[in-house]
């Protein structure tokens, strides 16, 4: 266990339809950072957030979209899905901006 | 556009081999390179290095950076079944987050 938590493990659903991912952040950990892992193109950074404030962007569609709250979990909300969503949806959680990741076991989303 | 390559995208070797694995990089305020091991679910971390010339170890893994000519290796010796995954190695750029490249998917054969 890392101590990444992300729900649900596995989410299979419509075209069209919007989900939400969660993800609990390391004890103690402030940054939290999205990323995409399709099959194609590798793991891809979407969103970073620290400490409750957007901190950087990746390559994040308008459909999609992120906060963190108050007490550090964060949230990926996605929208509008289509076939090609389906991925590895990770995230990741560290101290601040200048240590290593900690990955959480990632959301499977399935998109039929 | 900041970028990481790696290569060979796959490998198979025979346990006991030593493998080499690659990673070039072109990125804007580097700050740190990272090489992680994908089995079935999450990355785990393996090193973080960011002086030039100094070589991290652990066990039979081993990788060193080279900031000059824009590169790092990760090598394993005396490779096992378990050594099989997807080797990724990411770059830290100065906004704080990790740009992946595709990873080199290990096979080790017994």
């Amino acid at each position: 266990d890392s101590g990444v938590t992300q729900t649900p493990k596995h989410l299979i659903t419509a075209t069209g339809q919007r989900v939400t991912l969660r993800c609990s952040p390391r004890s103690g950990d402030l940054s939290v950072y999205w990323y995409q892992q399709s099959l194609d193109q590798g793991l891809q950074f979407l969103i970073q957030y620290y400490n409750g404030e957007e901190r950087a962007k990746g390559n994040i569609l308008e459909r999609f979209s992120a906060q963190q709250f108050p007490d550090l979990h964060s949230e990926l909300n996605l929208s509008s899905l289509e076939l090609g969503d389906s991925a590895l949806y990770f995230c990741a959680s560290s101290v601040g901006r200048g240590d290593g990741y900690t990955f959480g076991s990632g959301t499977r989303l399935t998109v039929v | 556009e900041d970028k990481v390559v790696q290569s060979p995208l796959s490998l198979v070797v025979h346990e006991g081999d030593t493998v080499t694995l690659n990673c070039s990089y072109e990125v804007t305020n580097f700050r740190s390179l990272l090489w992680y091991k994908q089995e079935k679910k999450a990355p785990t971390f393996l090193f973080m290095l960011t002086s030039s010339g100094i070589e991290k170890k652990s066990g039979r893994l081993s990788s060193i950076l080279d900031k000059k000519e824009l590169f790092s290796i990760l090598n394993i010796t005396a490779t096992q079944t378990g050594d099989s995954a997807i080797y990724l190695c990411a770059v830290k750029g100065s906004q704080g987050n990790l740009i992946f490249g595709k990873g080199t998917k290990l096979s080790v054969k017994p």
